[in-house]
């Protein structure tokens, strides 16, 4: 089965600098989704930035960015600029790209909690 | 208007009340998810369902079950609730596109907070 492994479960980053949240993952897949996924204090689960591990470039979402690294299954978010509104929870997680008779679920890692220092 | 609701967005009840949490989307997708998230355990698959007639268990559905009553609404039961079901429910939709390079990414309603005491 796929792991996700966030081992940073609290980071803290001073406002406009910028702060890199660390993401590991185990499969036997070659082709897969990554996501990272923020969570306010409103709960809501929002979707920050997505991944194809066949596609080479990484992806970039305004002052979001990630560093693919498909050989060394990980998968890290890059928040540049940082703002006080990006204060949250962020769950890195994985999906298979084709699951036959599976569920595409999404596996979830713990969560990685974001502080943002005035 | 949310495109995925959820209700109620608390509840609070007592051990062995039956209670169901209902999702509703309006995005039109055939695939409909529950959740649980645990503090520092992450979301975890309940149950999921590809259409009305096609349900599946996911990683943690003993205790519960689960009804899908049409394409846009999902709801989750609890039989007879326990308090380590104290948690926040998430339900989430998703469209399934097969081709390459089809996120058919998951939308999450805004979750329910469940206490059992």
């Amino acid at each position: 089965a796929q792991t996700v492994t966030q081992s940073q479960p609290e980071m803290s980053v001073q406002e406009a600098e910028t702060v890199t949240l660390s993401c590991t993952y185990d499969t036997s897949e070659s082709d897969y989704y990554l996501f990272w996924y923020k969570q306010p204090p409103s709960r809501q689960m929002i979707l920050v930035i997505r991944q194809e591990a066949y596609k080479q470039q990484n992806a970039t979402e305004n002052r979001f960015s990630v560093n693919f690294q498909k050989a060394a299954k990980s998968f890290s978010l890059k928040i540049s600029d940082s703002q006080l509104g990006d204060a949250a929870m962020y769950f890195c997680a994985y999906r298979d790209a084709y699951s036959g008779a599976g569920s595409y679920q999404l596996t979830f890692g713990k969560g990685t909690k974001l502080s943002v220092i005035p | 208007d949310a495109d995925v609701t959820q209700t109620p967005r608390n509840r609070i009840t007592k051990t062995g009340k039956r209670i169901m949490l209902e999702c509703s989307q309006t995005k039109g997708h055939d695939r409909m998810y529950w959740y649980r998230q645990d503090p520092g355990l992450g979301l975890r698959l309940i149950y999921y369902s590809f259409d009305v007639k096609d349900i599946n268990k996911g990683e943690i559905s003993d205790g519960y079950s689960v009804s899908r009553q049409a394409q846009a609404k999902f709801s989750l039961s609890l039989e007879s609730a326990i308090p380590n079901q104290t948690a926040l429910y998430f339900c989430a939709t998703s469209d399934w596109i097969p081709a390459g390079g089809n996120y058919n990414e998951q939308f999450f309603g805004p979750g329910t907070r469940l206490t059992v005491l």
